[in-house]
């Protein structure tokens, strides 16, 4: 099926450093989120990106979050500057559209450890 | 507001026997999309199957159908046959109609598969 590339798989920093998570959505894909999976428990989501923009976003996309894709490159998630409440598995997904289209696939994660 | 609740938290079943696992969602909306992901021992996220809510009929693909029930607001997965590999995390999803593409995930519930 089609695959969503994340990149690094992990990614261990220090507090207050700045960190981007980086992810290569499915090819034909419009739309793309992230979400938070702390150790243990469900996923949450906290942005939706659509043409340049954000979409939506939720509590949890805190103002020290940020999200791109510039150029049709990498859609990225940067937290600057991280803290400790940051460490989690970070997923992000991409889905065609909406409606008869709304399967979102998701990529592998990223496993991020602030120290 | 919107909630997805799985309240089995493991199950263990023996490999080729069939697996029901209970989901119950709340949302205000009469259009919305329900979805079953599976979360591998690697942490790899599997979309498996969805149910539209305008849909009667329930969703079948391969060894997984669903067992929708809008009056109750219900909507269990059930695995045929299962196999050692079907051992994971299962969690059920949904998301609202209209432009929000935000995925609400319920707790997941641990399938061990037992040869």
């Amino acid at each position: 099926g089609p695959k969503v590339l994340q990149i690094p798989s992990h990614q261990i920093i220090d507090m207050g450093q700045m960190v981007t998570l980086n992810c290569d959505p499915v090819s034909n894909h419009l739309y793309f989120y992230w979400y938070k999976q702390i150790l243990g428990q469900q996923m949450e989501f906290l942005v939706n990106f659509y043409n340049g923009k954000v979409m939506e976003k939720s509590k949890l996309f805190k103002d020290q979050f940020s999200v791109e894709r510039p150029d049709g490159s990498y859609f990225t998630l940067k937290i600057q500057p991280t803290a400790l409440e940051d460490s989690a598995v970070y997923f992000c997904a991409s889905s065609l559209g909406t409606g008869g289209y709304a399967e979102q696939f998701f990529g592998p994660g990223t496993r991020l450890t602030v120290l | 507001a919107q909630k997805v609740t799985q309240t089995q938290t493991s199950i263990s079943v023996m490999e080729k026997t069939t697996v029901t696992m209970d989901c119950v969602y709340e949302t205000q909306d009469s259009s919305y999309f329900l979805f079953w992901y599976k979360q591998t021992a690697s942490g790899e996220i599997v979309f498996l199957i969805r149910q539209d809510s305008y849909k009667k009929e329930n969703a079948t693909v391969g060894h997984y159908s669903l067992n929708f029930q809008k009056p109750k607001s219900s909507i269990g997965l059930i695995i045929t046959a299962t196999q050692i590999e079907d051992s994971a995390v299962y969690f059920c999803a949904m998301r609202e109609g209209g432009n929000n593409n935000r995925i609400f995930f319920g707790d997941g519930t641990q399938l061990v598969v037992k040869p």
